[in-house]
């Protein structure tokens, strides 16, 4: 059984440029969060996902957006990339009853840095 | 708000000596509480976990007990191993029933033969 995947592993943009990471949650599971972990920091929680819905949303700007699809893949998006979005992005997914108050379970992450 | 303080690391230890990382938190009502570890290239996997004041949450030789009195969940073990090096996030989730974590800042282990 994969468990969370995401792609791609590492990622160099520059600052304005715009990107989007992906995510593919562990089979049955159909509510995935995405969290940014600045170096040295712990994850911060940017948004989560349900029904194709965001359902949740973090202290983070409009230039963070997402996606989800009728497989419970979702995309991450961030605009106008400044340097301090440079961090690894991780995606968590959980199952079912709405994902509320099931275990999270992640992924290795995605390395973006911006230049 | 909700938060998370953990002991600053980084902690190096030897092989089978005694662990401790402090993680204290601020949060209304009853949060669970969670560790998670790091180990390098690699995704947030669960530790362990507690969802009420006085469990203890145990895995792999560790252990954590929820203290709501001095709003604590510090993580123990009793021997450590070389492959226990990681980094490793004390994090809560709140009562509200959001399924969103917050996470402390982590403390990187290192154990040396």
């Amino acid at each position: 059984d994969a468990g969370v995947t995401q792609s791609p592993t590492h990622l160099i943009k520059t600052r304005g440029q715009q990107v989007t990471l992906r995510c593919s949650p562990k089979s049955g599971h159909d509510t995935v969060s995405w969290y940014q972990q600045a170096l040295g920091q712990g994850p911060q929680f940017i948004f989560q996902y349900y029904e194709e819905e965001e359902r949740q949303r973090g202290n983070f700007p409009d230039r963070f957006s997402g996606h989800q699809f009728p497989n419970y893949s979702s995309e991450l998006n961030v605009n106008a990339l400044l340097l301090g979005d440079s961090a690894l992005y991780l995606c968590a997914s959980s199952p079912g009853l709405k994902g509320r108050r099931n275990e999270q379970f992640f992924g290795p992450g995605t390395r973006l840095t911006v230049l | 708000g909700n938060s998370v303080t953990q002991m600053e690391g980084p902690v190096t230890l030897s092989e089978e000596a005694f662990l401790t990382i402090n993680c204290t938190y601020t949060a209304t009502g009853y949060p669970s509480l969670f560790w998670y570890v790091q180990y390098p290239g690699e995704g947030l996997q669960l530790l362990l976990k507690a969802t009420k004041a006085d469990d203890k949450g145990s895995n792999k030789g560790f252990e954590a007990t929820y203290r709501k009195e001095t709003t604590s969940f510090h993580l123990e073990k009793g021997s450590v191993q070389v492959s226990d090096s990681a980094v490793y996030f004390c994090a809560l989730r709140d009562q509200t029933g959001a399924n969103n974590l917050f996470f402390g800042t982590g403390t990187r282990l290192t154990v040396i033969p």
